[in-house]
């Protein structure tokens, strides 16, 4: 089944502890990208990628770090979350730019 | 600034009735339209498009209308049912420029008995 993977879905850490959100998708697909929801303030884009080693900023993308080093593979990585972190995640990919993607079941961070 | 604006952050229709959900952008340069439909602990998913080059583009119960000239969009759900019940999102992007996908902030559809 054609689908994006992300783990995990829940997650509860503390400020400061560095923590990696995986997400992989097994559709080929060049175009992969993170977004946080927010109530109030809808999908917002964290970062993206184009292709194998090749990221790019979102609209959001302080506080978080992505490596692309496999097709398939697309990590967000906090280096040192905080609480205004707390929120949800979306991870998606496209065969391109432009086009439908296709979304992850988000990861629900918490950060205390 | 926001360039996909949602401006109903709710909207409740009774079932059997018509949903409709409307959406504005503010870049010319768009030509491609979206609309992802989200259920709570879901992630998004693609439910219909169109290209600027038509104004209509129909798939069962859904119909999206597109109005370039008042830079407009709208999806229609016609018979509305409760399984509609969800958060709906606009997107764009600009297919001749390569440029990534915008969100609206989404409006969320309750479907009454």
């Amino acid at each position: 089944e054609a689908q994006v993977t992300q783990n995990p879905r829940y997650l509860i850490t503390v400020t400061g502890k560095k923590l990696t959100v995986t997400c992989s998708q097994n559709m080929n697909h060049e175009y992969m990208s993170w977004y946080r929801q927010d109530p109030g303030l809808g999908l917002r884009q964290i970062y993206y990628s184009m292709n194998v080693e090749v990221t790019d900023k979102g609209d959001v993308p302080e506080g978080y770090k992505v490596s692309r080093k496999e097709k398939r593979n697309f990590p967000l990585i906090l280096e040192s979350p905080s609480p205004n972190q707390t929120s949800l995640y979306f991870c998606a990919s496209s065969f391109d730019i432009g086009y439908g993607y296709t979304f992850g079941s988000g990861t629900r961070l918490t950060v205390v | 600034d926001q360039q996909v604006k949602q401006n109903s952050p709710s909207l409740s229709v009774q079932e059997g009735r018509i949903s409709i959900l409307n959406c504005d952008y503010t870049n010319s340069m768009f030509d491609y339209f979206l609309w992802y439909k989200k259920y709570p602990a879901e992630g998004p998913t693609f439910l219909i498009s169109i290209s600027s080059i038509k104004d209509k583009n129909e798939d069962g119960r859904f119909t999206v209308f597109l109005n370039k000239s008042a830079k407009h969009l709208s999806l229609h759900i016609v018979p509305s049912q409760p399984g509609d019940s969800a958060v709906y999102f606009c997107a764009a992007s600009s297919m001749n420029r390569d440029d990534k996908i915008i969100f609206g902030k989404g409006t969320r559809l309750h479907i009454l008995p």
